[in-house]
């Protein structure tokens, strides 16, 4: 069964500064996809950004990037210029090619330093 | 585009008593819908996944006779809570797979959330 781990329950930064959550996930399909979702304290979950595994590009998103290493199973969201919105609970989410399930990982709180 | 509405966003009922939650895609359809679980602090918890016009698939030590899902549109299911007892409190999270996945592919858009509170 494919797992996602994010090691780092806890983070914060500085406001204006760029701060990495890290991902790893353990699969043995070469089709997936991966998520960055972020739940800020209204708990609504909004989609941060998506990385299919067959690009080798790393996503963008205006602030939000990802280190996508495939052979390491990696996949770190960069949050450059944090802004106090940015606050909440990151999750990174995986997804095998035609399944149905996300795959959760425990989940990272962020917290913004003023 | 993509939004997804829960109903009630709250509610407290006494135990014994059953409670119905409402998932509803306000501007796609969905093919699949997907109800989770989340305690404090923790990730997200699927529960099942129904697909429109057949019987929902529960997850292992999910209680298929408690929590019963109902999915009887491409743009509404719903979730009830039978019998609900104190230890069924949490925050229920349901998503929605459109139907036309075109760049979309895979993502699942979420719901709100309905904070239930048995007394």
């Amino acid at each position: 069964a494919q797992t996602v781990t994010q090691s780092q329950p806890e983070m914060s930064v500085q406001e204006a500064e760029t701060v990495t959550l890290s991902c790893t996930y353990d699969t043995s399909e070469s089709d997936y996809y991966l998520f960055w979702y972020k739940q800020p304290p209204s708990r609504q979950m909004i989609l941060v950004i998506r990385q299919e595994a067959y690009k080798q590009q790393n996503a963008t998103e205006n602030r939000f990037s990802v280190n996508f290493q495939k052979a390491a199973k990696s996949f770190s969201l960069k949050i450059s210029d944090s802004q106090l919105g940015d606050a909440a609970m990151y999750f990174c989410a995986y997804i095998n090619g035609g399944a149905q399930k996300l795959v959760f990982g425990q989940g990272t709180r962020l917290t913004i330093n003023p | 585009g993509a939004v997804v509405s829960q109903h009630p966003s709250w509610v407290i009922c006494k135990s014994g008593t059953s409670v119905k939650i409402e998932c509803r895609s306000l501007d796609f359809q969905a093919t699949t819908m997907f109800w989770y679980r989340q305690f404090p602090k923790q990730s997200l918890m699927l529960m099942a996944t129904s697909n429109e016009g057949s019987k929902a698939t529960y997850e292992q030590g999910v209680e298929k006779d408690k929590f019963l899902i109902n999915h009887a549109s491409l743009t509404l299911s719903t979730l009830t809570v039978t019998s609900a007892h104190p230890e069924d409190s949490s925050f229920y999270i349901c998503s929605a797979e459109s139907i036309y996945r075109g760049i979309s592919l895979y993502e699942q858009y979420f719901g709100p959330g309905t904070r239930l509170t048995v007394t």
